[in-house]
C-alpha cells in the first residue's frame, strides 16, 4: 500500500463547475499538507499549504484536511479552463526532510 | 525573493553518453536541495536530496549521481545514459525550517 493514494483521473468537468480533488494517506504522523498545480511541461507550483486539520481558503481554492479520516481535499469553485492542469498532493511531518507525493490527478476544464 | 534555475531546458542525448544537469537557487542560503524525475504521465520520484555542501542522500540506486559543490548549486550527473533515464528532471529547494518545496522549471531529457 502506498503512503499516499491519489486517483490519477483524468477528470473532465465543464467550466464553472465545483471540482473536488482528494488524497488519502496511511501515516498518521503527517502534519503538513500541500497541493501543487503542474501545467504541462512545467515544474509544479505550490498552490495551498495547510497544517493539521481544518480548512484554508484562498480565492477560488479551499484546502480541507480531515486527520481522523486521513483524507485531504482541494476544492476549486467556479472552475476555469486555465485551471486545467495536474494537481499533486504532498505531505510530511515535523523534522522530515522529504515530502511524500500523490501520483497527481489530471484535470481538464471544458469551456 | 527566491528563484530557482535549471539548465538546459531540453536535452537529447544518445545512449551511453554522459549527462550533467545543473540547478542553482538565488535569494536564500543553506537550502535543502532535491532532484526528482517524472516519467510521462507518472508521479514524482525523488532521486537525491542534500541538506548541505557535500552532503548527498540517494533514494534510488541507479546510474545517476548528484553533487553539491556550492551552497546553492546542485548537479545531477551520469557517466553513461540508459534509455530508461529519459524523463522530466526537476530540481526543488526548501528552507530547512519549513516544509514546502519550491520547484524549478525542469529539464526534459530524451535518451535515444
Amino acid at each position: 500500500q502506498k503512503e499516499v493514494e491519489q486517483d490519477p483521473g483524468p477528470l473532465s468537468v465543464p467550466e464553472g463547475a465545483i471540482v473536488s480533488l482528494n488524497c488519502t494517506y496511511s501515516n498518521s504522523a503527517f502534519q503538513y499538507f500541500m497541493w501543487y498545480r503542474q501545467y504541462s511541461r512545467k515544474g509544479p507550483e505550490l498552490l495551498m499549504y495547510t497544517y493539521s486539520s481544518g480548512n484554508k481558503e484562498d480565492g477560488r481554492f479551499t484546502a480541507q484536511v480531515d486527520k481522523s479520516s486521513k483524507y485531504i481535499s482541494l476544492f476549486i469553485r467556479d472552475s476555469q479552463p486555465s485551471d486545467s492542469a495536474t494537481y499533486l498532493c504532498a505531505m510530511n511531518f515535523q523534522g522530515a526532510q522529504k515530502l511524500v507525493f500523490g501520483q497527481g490527478t489530471r484535470l481538464t476544464i471544458n469551456p | 525573493s527566491q528563484t530557482i534555475h535549471q539548465w538546459p531546458a531540453t536535452l537529447v542525448q544518445p545512449v551511453g553518453s554522459p549527462l550533467s544537469l545543473e540547478c542553482t537557487v538565488e535569494g536564500t542560503s543553506n537550502p535543502n536541495l532535491y532532484w526528482y524525475r517524472q516519467a510521462a504521465g507518472r508521479g514524482l520520484q525523488l532521486l537525491f536530496y542534500s541538506v548541505g555542501i557535500g552532503q548527498i542522500s540517494s533514494e534510488v540506486p541507479q546510474n545517476l549521481s548528484a553533487s553539491r559543490p556550492q551552497d546553492r548549486q546542485f548537479i545531477l550527473s551520469s557517466k553513461k545514459l540508459l534509455l530508461s533515464d529519459s524523463g522530466f528532471y526537476l530540481c526543488a529547494w526548501s528552507d530547512g525550517q519549513f516544509n514546502e518545496q519550491f520547484f524549478g522549471p525542469g529539464t526534459r531529457l530524451t535518451v535515444l
